[in-house]
């Protein structure tokens, strides 16, 4: 089947600075990856949809410039938190199609983040 | 904003009992999906049910549709200690240039064995 990674899968860092998180179809060309939050107990919101070679699109009250989406390649997209502050820990999780119509969506294990 | 909508929000049972689970949803939709989370892990694909089917089978695992009340229902028959997780269920319907899964917000299921 196909396999999504994630890298890293945890991470801490300080307050005010930046953290980059990627995404990888390992065996499949993706030409839609979607980012997913996830709060502890709570479902995945989805955060941003990203179509390679194109600007990602988000959902209404995500940030753009805080959370920067960069899908260059057909296997890798990559989340960026900028300025991550406490608010901003949460499990991170993306996904990807390997058309834009289809109907699976294979999720990558996850990222988790810590902000101090 | 979240389309589907889980109940129970918790369920317990023993082992080798079967467990069932309902999930709402408002709007029309191509798909629905059901996930298993175990816990701080990845999301685990169970089992897809078209708009236009009403009954899918896979192992253990049986999924109803009724497009007609919006709603879907998973049941897990002869539950086992490992079937512990939470269980989302995910509607997919195409919105503009992208098809998009909505997710409800869960279910906590735990079999004891």
């Amino acid at each position: 089947g196909a396999v999504v990674s994630q890298h890293p899968s945890r991470v801490i860092c300080k307050s005010g600075t930046s953290v980059k998180i990627e995404c990888r179809s390992l065996d499949f060309q993706a030409t839609t990856m979607f980012w997913y939050r996830q709060f502890p107990k709570q479902s995945l919101m989805l955060m941003a949809t990203s179509n390679e070679g194109s600007k990602a699109t988000y959902e209404q009250g995500v940030e753009k410039d805080k959370f920067l989406i960069n899908h260059a390649s057909l296997t890798l997209s990559t989340l960026t938190v900028t300025s991550a502050h406490p608010e901003d820990s949460s499990f991170y999780i993306c996904s990807a199609r390997i058309r834009h119509y289809q109907e699976t969506q294979y999720f990558g294990p996850g990222t988790r983040l810590l902000v101090l | 904003s979240q389309q589907g909508e889980e109940d129970p929000q918790a369920l317990s049972i023993q082992e080798g009992e079967n467990a069932t689970m309902n999930c709402s949803y408002k709007t029309s939709i191509n798909n629905l999906q059901w996930y298993r989370q175990n816990s701080g892990r990845g999301l685990v694909h169970l089992i897809l049910i078209r708009s236009n089917e009403r009954e899918k089978h896979s192992g253990r695992l049986r999924v109803t549709l009724d497009t007609s009340k919006k709603s879907s229902s998973l049941l897990i028959t002869a539950s086992r200690a490992a079937d512990t997780a939470s269980y989302f269920c995910a509607t997919d319907r195409i919105t503009g240039a992208n098809s998009k899964l909505t997710f409800g917000k869960g279910i906590t299921l735990s079999v004891r064995p």
